[in-house]
């Protein structure tokens, strides 16, 4: 069984603040996505990122796949309190992305 | 109107009931998924189906099982709930891609005493 462990499992912070959360594995895979869930909804995909060291942003977000396809993190710039939720990432180990391995979730909250 | 719909949202029952939760999605969408959370756990899949004839066991299947009665429609029963069972359900859709994204309903809370 692929694991995926996310670190940490809690962070609270103040707004202004910057943050990363990390994604780690022993194994590779093809993608790997980052999903925020809010209270009684599903989660909602942020961003895939496909080739080893490729970097997206996404405005105040920026995730990084890392160089052995193993691990991810995600750095939040001045964080807002509208950031407060679960971020989750996702790898796929056989491509087309139908078959994830979710990781075990970062529960963020930022205050004011 | 929302593209992945779950009923019902929430759930109380007891052990040894049989229980359907149903899900529903207008995407067009072939794949469908259910998934559970718990908490430290993340999401967990259950099974899943690429189209309507086809049904494959996740990685947690044991006590359930599913039913995909049109491309709009896939539905997940517990046949003897136990309270281990207990947890939030997410049914998900996509559509094969190089970055295929997953699109999920609200969930459904199942508690089972």
């Amino acid at each position: 069984t692929q694991l995926l462990e996310q670190s940490p499992q809690f962070l609270s912070i103040q707004e202004g603040e910057n943050l990363t959360v990390y994604c780690n594995s022993s194994s590779v895979f093809s993608s790997l996505q980052w999903y925020r869930q809010e209270p009684g909804e599903g989660p909602v995909l942020l961003v895939t990122v496909v080739t080893g060291g490729e970097v997206k942003k996404l405005k105040r977000l920026t995730f990084q796949f890392g160089d052995a396809r193993k691990d991810s993190s995600l750095h939040i710039t001045a964080a807002q309190p509208g950031d407060t939720g679960l971020y989750l990432c996702a790898g796929d180990s056989r491509g087309g992305g139908n078959k994830l391995t979710f990781g075990t979730g970062t529960q963020l909250k930022v205050e004011l | 109107d929302a593209d992945v719909t779950q009923t019902p949202r929430n759930r109380i029952t007891k052990t040894g009931k049989r229980i359907m939760l149903e899900c529903s999605q207008t995407k067009g969408h072939d794949r469908m998924y259910w998934y559970r959370q718990d908490p430290g756990l993340g999401l967990r899949l259950i099974y899943y189906s690429f189209d309507v004839k086809d049904i494959n066991k996740g990685e947690i299947s044991d006590g359930y099982s599913v039913s995909r009665q049109a491309q709009a429609k896939f539905s997940l029963s517990l046949e003897s709930a136990i309270p281990n069972q207990t947890a939030l359900y997410f049914c998900a859709t996509s559509e094969p891609g190089l970055e295929e994204t997953q699109y999920f309903g609200p969930g459904t809370r199942l508690l089972v005493l």
